[in-house]
């Protein structure tokens, strides 16, 4: 099992310019969560899935959109990037339940310019 | 709101101490969870604890979960350079399973 895939791991982008974070797990896992960090604060929840089809804007959600077609993919889509969208992001799943944490993906590290 | 706070924040210990991190959280919550994250790095799933007087051990980091103070503590018995890295803690806001993260302690152990 490959776990958690995030693509790209390092990605510069101008100011209004727009991308695509892309993130796999081959774990069958219902839940899916976004991330940012920033330094000395912790992680922030972008958007959540609770299963295809279905998603939920959490702490920051703005600036930023999600979706999910299928059980596998949570891309997540940054339009009109600005400086304050410079972080580090995480894509995490887990199966549901309280009994598991999460399992997070390696990263992306972004900086908008 | 869900509020999680971790003190302390930077922790520079010998190896071979003991050391607490506390991890203090302001609504009711009957989970709470660790991870730990190596630099640049992602982050690793240490500890679930999912009732009052939950205790978790692995090696040298023993968690445990009081409800009724809503803390919960990650003990370092004779710490090793090993165990440096940032952890943090994690609580459920309301239920489900989303998490709100403390802002994390940085933990260095020197040699």
């Amino acid at each position: 099992n490959a776990g958690v895939t995030q693509t790209p791991k390092f990605r510069i982008l101008k100011i209004g310019q727009s991308m695509t974070l892309q993130c796999a797990q081959d774990m069958n896992h219902n839940y899916m969560y976004w991330y940012r960090q920033d330094p000395g604060m912790g992680l922030k929840l972008i958007y959540y899935s609770v299963g295809a089809g279905i998603t939920d804007k959490g702490e920051v959600p703005n600036g930023y959109n999600v979706s999910r077609s299928t059980t596998e993919d949570f891309p997540l889509r940054l339009e009109l990037a600005a400086p304050s969208q410079t972080s580090v992001y995480f894509c995490a799943s887990n199966p549901g339940g309280t009994n598991y944490g999460y399992t997070f993906g390696s990263g992306t590290r972004l900086t908008v310019v | 709101e869900l509020k999680v706070e971790q003190n302390p924040l930077f922790l520079s210990m010998q190896e071979g101490k003991n050391y607490t991190i506390y991890c203090n959280y302001s609504t009711t919550s009957d989970r709470l969870y660790w991870y730990r994250q190596d630099p640049g790095k992602s982050l690793e799933s240490l500890f679930v604890l999912l009732s009052n007087g939950a205790v978790k051990q692995e090696g040298r980091l023993m968690a445990s979960l009081d409800t009724k103070a809503r803390l919960s503590t990650l003990h370092i018995t004779a710490a090793v350079h090993d165990l440096s890295a940032t952890y943090f803690c994690a609580g459920p806001p309301g239920g489900g399973n989303k998490l709100v993260f403390g802002a994390g302690t940085i933990l260095r152990v020197k040699s």
